[in-house]
């Protein structure tokens, strides 16, 4: 069964900061795996998707590695602002039978930048 | 584009009473998700539909929660009657395809359902 961890729980930076959430799973026979980002009252907004044959996925001041072998994935995030203020959540895809993808969901890391 | 439109977007309700929430995915997009968040967790997913046929509802506690999406587009999830445990953030999203491999899902802004 896919287990999804995410490392830390919460994290508190000041603004500038570079920094790196972890997310790591039990199964490595992934699809692909996907960055999301929450903000309170909010849905879900995709940030970063890696395709299993990738390494790494760059968008802005994020990107997120992927390797597969070791069970893990990053999402660095550059100089740090306040509006990066939310819960970042990793879910990794799953293909199922009849081509149907199935997303893992860890419990997210909640970050606050400070000005 | 438009996005993914859910309402209401907030509901107080006793327990054992009805509820039923609505969601209106992207324009062309065939595959529509209902998930239920608990806080603190991430998305539970409850039931999955490509075009108006159910694809996966096998964590939907079919005793209570019931799901359709008649026309292949905008769809209703119900609960009848609710229990306190029911309380979260219910959340619909969207895909154009479920088998792409870059096919990704987009979310709407959530029902956040209290159950007193």
């Amino acid at each position: 069964k896919q287990e999804v961890t995410q490392i830390p729980a919460a994290l508190s930076v000041p603004e500038g900061e570079n920094l790196v959430l972890n997310c790591s799973f039990t199964d490595s026979a992934i699809y692909n795996l996907q960055w999301f980002r929450q903000d309170p009252g909010k849905g879900l907004t995709s940030l970063l998707l890696i395709q299993s044959s990738q390494r790494e996925q760059t968008s802005g001041r994020l990107n997120a590695s992927l390797d597969k072998s070791s069970g893990r994935s990053t999402l660095y995030i550059a100089a740090s602002q306040p509006g990066d203020s939310a819960t970042y959540l990793c879910a990794v895809i799953r293909s199922n039978a009849g081509n149907n993808r199935k997303l893992i969901w860890g419990l997210g890391t909640s970050l606050a930048v400070n000005p | 584009e438009a996005g993914v439109a859910q309402s209401p977007r907030y509901k107080i309700i006793e327990k054992r009473q009805s509820v039923a929430f609505w969601c209106n995915p992207i324009s062309g997009h065939a595959t529509l998700y209902w998930y239920q968040q608990i806080l603190g967790q991430g998305p539970k997913l409850l039931i999955q539909f490509q075009n108006n046929g159910v694809v996966d509802d096998s964590q939907l506690p079919k005793d209570r929660f019931s799901a359709e999406r008649l026309k292949g587009v905008d769809s209703t999830l119900k609960i009848q009657p609710a229990k306190l445990e029911d309380s979260a953030v219910y959340l619909c999203a969207s895909s154009f395809l479920a088998g792409g491999p870059t096919d990704t899902q987009y979310f709407g802004p959530g029902t956040r359902l209290t159950v007193l």
